[in-house]
């Protein structure tokens, strides 16, 4: 069963604008949120995280929204900018202990356009 | 300070061998995940090492198998290797205090044929 879900494989935005990137998840239990941003050929690398308290987390052009009872949350990049362009990753744990443990959706490709 | 750092990069083996891919950690990260990252369905959580036990497990088979050393380094077997194993396999590693982030390696490439 996929817990967390990117149901977007991809998005396309022009530079400038603003890139809007969601995800669902199934699991209440959930109470820490991350999105990883991947390029090709290395790892994930961490951009931004919410606590389950918080409904609203901002970092630069970066802010993620959480909705808890639509267990629903998206992340905002404004301006977009070509750099950008990548996978993104949500994912989420719960509980002590299990920060090592993270359950991850599919991932997004973002394309900025110039 | 030094990357998570994985190897082999690239990997090629045939059906039925078997197959160990090494990682370590960031210098003082006591805690070490794997994960696998196949076309379309993201990354799936393997085991998770901390101070040499293994603390979580996700759901793979008994054939997915890890330890962890004295110094925090990890190493994953996969036995008895099936098409379906090729993949991206990422290690993680993080200090460990709560809610800390995740820093990945490369990966290694495994390809099954």
């Amino acid at each position: 069963d996929q817990q967390v879900k990117q149901n977007s494989p991809s998005l396309s935005v022009q530079e400038g604008r603003i890139s809007i990137l969601n995800c669902d998840y199934t699991n209440s239990m959930f109470d820490y949120f991350l999105w990883y941003k991947k390029y090709p050929a290395e790892g994930p690398t961490f951009l931004i995280s919410i606590s389950s308290i918080k409904d609203k987390n901002e970092d630069g052009r970066f802010t993620v929204f959480l909705n808890k009872s639509a267990k629903h949350l998206s992340l905002h990049i404004v301006p977009s900018q070509p750099g950008d362009s990548a996978v993104y990753f949500c994912a989420a744990t719960h509980g002590s202990g299990n920060t090592g443990k993270l359950i991850f959706g599919q991932g997004t490709t973002l394309q900025v356009k110039p | 300070k030094a990357g998570v750092t994985q190897t082999p990069r690239y990997l090629i083996k045939t059906r039925g061998q078997q197959v160990t891919l090494s990682c370590s950690p960031i210098s003082g990260h006591r805690s070490v995940s794997w994960y696998q990252q196949t076309p379309g369905q993201g990354l799936q959580f393997l085991f998770e090492y901390f101070s040499e036990t293994q603390r979580n497990k996700g759901n793979f088979p008994g054939r997915f198998s890890g330890r962890q050393f004295s110094n925090s380094r990890s190493e994953m077997n996969v036995s008895t290797l099936e098409l379906g194993d090729s993949a991206l396999y990422l290690c993680a590693s993080s200090l460990d205090r709560e809610r800390d982030e995740q820093y990945f390696g490369p990966g290694t490439r495994l390809t099954v044929t």
